[in-house]
């Protein structure tokens, strides 16, 4: 079966840093893609990653560890604008070059 | 300036009724999506076509139909077979390479009357 597993909901302050995890089980791994979606708009592009390691793109750092399953998204110096959802999304081969998204995770962020 | 249009917005069905959502991108892409959102659930695939005049069904397909006629279009009907269709629709392209992200649309979010 295909699952990924994100928290639920997470706060934070602004100026802080927060880590957003994402653990995956999917039958194959062609990379995994980051989004940010504000409260009823479209999810927009953040980060994707192919190899183990760390992409760093401004504030926003993305993780990836194939063998264990795992990538986390870092949001260094928070904002309150960054309060939104953050959705972990695999290509896992299984339906062309379509996603599997995760539930995904809201942030809030208090001043 | 490049992108991807959904419309309407809003949408109201009644029973028994079939909507269509409309799905437009001028970003030459070949591949298109549709994706489902409920509340605390994620997107949810409901069909996706990588080149025109083909297309496949996802995870949710059932009570759905779509049609990939050009290249820039890929309209979704939300027939009368969906008995559960309030939700937020999502309509998203990409250029149909692995290491390229998805575009998405504003969505439609449709509600039952």
């Amino acid at each position: 079966g295909q699952n990924i597993d994100q928290p639920t909901e997470m706060t934070a302050t602004e100026g802080a840093i927060v880590q957003i995890n994402c653990t995956y089980q999917t039958s194959g791994f062609n990379g995994l893609f980051w989004y940010q979606q504000h409260a009823g708009e479209a999810p927009t592009f953040l980060s994707y990653n192919v190899l183990d390691g760390l992409e760093e793109k401004g504030r926003f750092s993305s993780f990836l560890s194939r063998s264990k399953g795992y990538s986390y998204l870092l949001l260094k110096e928070l904002q309150m604008k960054d309060s939104a959802s953050y959705l972990c999304a695999v290509d896992s081969n299984q339906a062309g070059t379509a996603l599997i998204f995760g539930k995904g995770t809201t942030l809030s962020v208090s001043s | 300036d490049g992108g991807i249009t959904q419309s309407p917005k809003y949408l109201f069905r009644k029973e028994g009724q079939n909507v269509t959502l409309s799905c437009e991108q001028n970003l030459n892409h070949d591949a298109m999506y549709w994706y489902r959102q409920d509340p605390g659930q994620g997107l949810r695939l409901i069909y996706y076509s990588q080149i025109v005049n083909d297309f496949q069904k996802g995870d949710i397909a059932e009570g759905y139909s779509v049609s990939r006629e050009k290249k820039e279009s890929f309209p979704l009907t939300v027939t009368s077979a969906q008995k559960n269709p309030t939700a937020f629709y999502l309509c998203a392209s990409s250029t149909g390479r692995r290491n390229q992200p998805q575009h998405f649309g504003d969505g439609t979010r449709l509600s039952i009357l």
